[in-house]
């Protein structure tokens, strides 16, 4: 089982409808959680980082379900430019070294 | 915001020549740095991790003597690729950690698209 999961999708959207990304992690310890958005050969960017009580950025939202291991992002009122990739990003043991799941391809169409 | 650079942003080779990547910090002291590589449609794969000062920290799998990481200041890590083969050929991107991070957020650098021929 890999350590971060994602649904590598591409997921095709209809600009301005709410799409959900879905991610499982497998190290129960893990303490930090972030999704990065990556443009196509750019280098990842932060979205945002995931907390506990669940954290609100405008349109963006994020989940983290410790129980069940599973951290969400919701992404309201899609815009074309929210076209990415969705990076889910789990930090592991030690060192500050960063799990990267695979990634989920986003497509907002017009 | 913190700003990662790297040079080059593209490189293209012939098999068997070495190449030198640079990740620099500019307006911010680095005490870790991580390199990346990231195949197409892959997630990114941590190299290795290098501290200021002391030798990196290699990821399994990854062979120490074909990618060199030298991290000689606060603000400044480089990773040579030795005698390059196609199968090299990938992104390669580096990170960067503050010295008064009190966060785990690591900083980008923009890439290095690296080709093989």
């Amino acid at each position: 089982r890999k350590e971060v999961e994602q649904d590598p999708g591409p997921f095709n959207v209809p600009e301005g409808a709410t799409v959900a990304f879905n991610c499982t992690y497998s190290n129960s310890a893990s303490q930090s959680f972030f999704w990065y958005r990556q443009d196509c050969r750019k280098e990842p960017k932060l979205l945002m980082s995931v907390y506990s009580s669940g954290n609100e950025d405008g349109r963006f939202t994020a989940q983290l379900n410790r129980a069940s291991q599973y951290i969400s992002l919701l992404i309201r009122d899609s815009k074309l430019s929210d076209s990415a990739t969705y990076l889910c990003v789990v930090k592991g043991d030690s060192n500050y070294q960063l799990i990267w799941g695979a990634g989920t391809k986003l497509i907002i169409k017009p | 915001g913190a700003v990662v650079s790297q040079h080059p942003s593209r490189v293209i080779c012939k098999s068997g020549t070495s190449v030198k990547i640079e990740c620099r910090s500019l307006d911010f002291q680095a005490t870790t740095m991580f390199w990346y590589r990231q195949f197409p449609k892959q997630s990114l794969m941590l190299m290795a991790t290098s501290n200021e000062g002391s030798k990196a920290t290699y990821e399994q799998g990854v062979e120490k003597d074909k990618f060199l990481i030298n991290h000689a200041s606060l603000t400044l890590s480089t990773l040579t690729v030795t005698s390059a083969h196609p199968e090299d050929s990938s992104f390669y991107i580096c990170s960067a950690r503050g010295v008064l991070a009190v966060t785990d957020t690591q900083y980008f650098g923009p890439g290095t698209r690296l080709t093989v021929l």
